[in-house]
């Protein structure tokens, strides 16, 4: 089966320092979106992207996170200046048509900041 | 807002027991209901879903009935496998291709 492609699988960083987070979704996919999962919480919606543009965000996407598709293949969430409580495993996701329902998840990057 | 509510884990069970992972949600109209998996090291995937009242999903042994009238999606497994140690989350879309709301997530552990 196809997969979701996420890199790197662990990140730490320095609190006020910028990150990128990057994902290859699967070729034929056209609806991408971010969640994450603080430690020992639910498994939260970031941002969904559809035509190079973002269709939805949550409150938690405030102006410090951005996600972007610079070359059709990677869908890239970069948090700005990141605080101690953006720690948390982040999850991408794609999916093809509206109509199926089936969301594709990658394995997650686990990003600690410190 | 929409929320799921999911029992809480660890559940260890032995091999060729019988689980049941309790979920109820809040929501309003009605949403599509899905039961998430992760294995060790890998992603979440898509086990079951159903999209309208008293549907039955269904996938590798496990099932789940929507009940709208107990906003219930109870996940059932007559006889687990050292292979479903996972954890698995219940959740909701309230339209095709719309965000997913998720529950907490339950750690299955089966021991052999």
């Amino acid at each position: 089966e196809p997969e979701v492609t996420q890199t790197p699988s662990h990140q730490v960083t320095q609190m006020g320092q910028e990150v990128i987070l990057r994902c290859v979704p699967i070729s034929n996919h056209l609806y991408f979106y971010w969640y994450r999962q603080i430690l020992g919480q639910k498994v939260e919606f970031l941002v969904s992207f559809y035509n190079n543009e973002i269709s939805e965000k949550s409150e938690i996407f405030d102006d410090q996170f951005s996600v972007e598709r610079p070359d059709g293949s990677n869908f890239t969430l970069k948090i700005r200046s990141t605080k101690l409580e953006d720690s948390a495993m982040y999850f991408c996701a794609s999916r093809t048509a509206m109509t199926n329902e089936k969301l594709f998840f990658g394995s997650g990057t686990q990003l600690s900041v410190l | 807002g929409d929320s799921v509510t999911q029992m809480e884990g660890p559940v260890t069970l032995s091999e060729e027991a019988f689980l049941t992972i309790n979920c109820t949600y809040t929501a309003t109209g009605y949403p599509s209901l899905f039961w998430y998996v992760q294995y060790p090291g890998e992603g979440l995937q898509l086990l079951l879903k159903a999209t309208k009242a008293d549907d039955k999903g269904s996938n590798k042994g496990f099932e789940a009935t929507y009940r709208k009238e107990t906003t219930s999606f109870h996940l059932e497994k007559g006889s687990v496998q050292v292979s479903d140690s996972a954890v698995y989350f219940c959740a909701l879309s309230q339209a095709a291709g719309n965000k997913l709301t998720f529950g907490g997530g339950t750690r299955v552990l089966v021991k052999p």
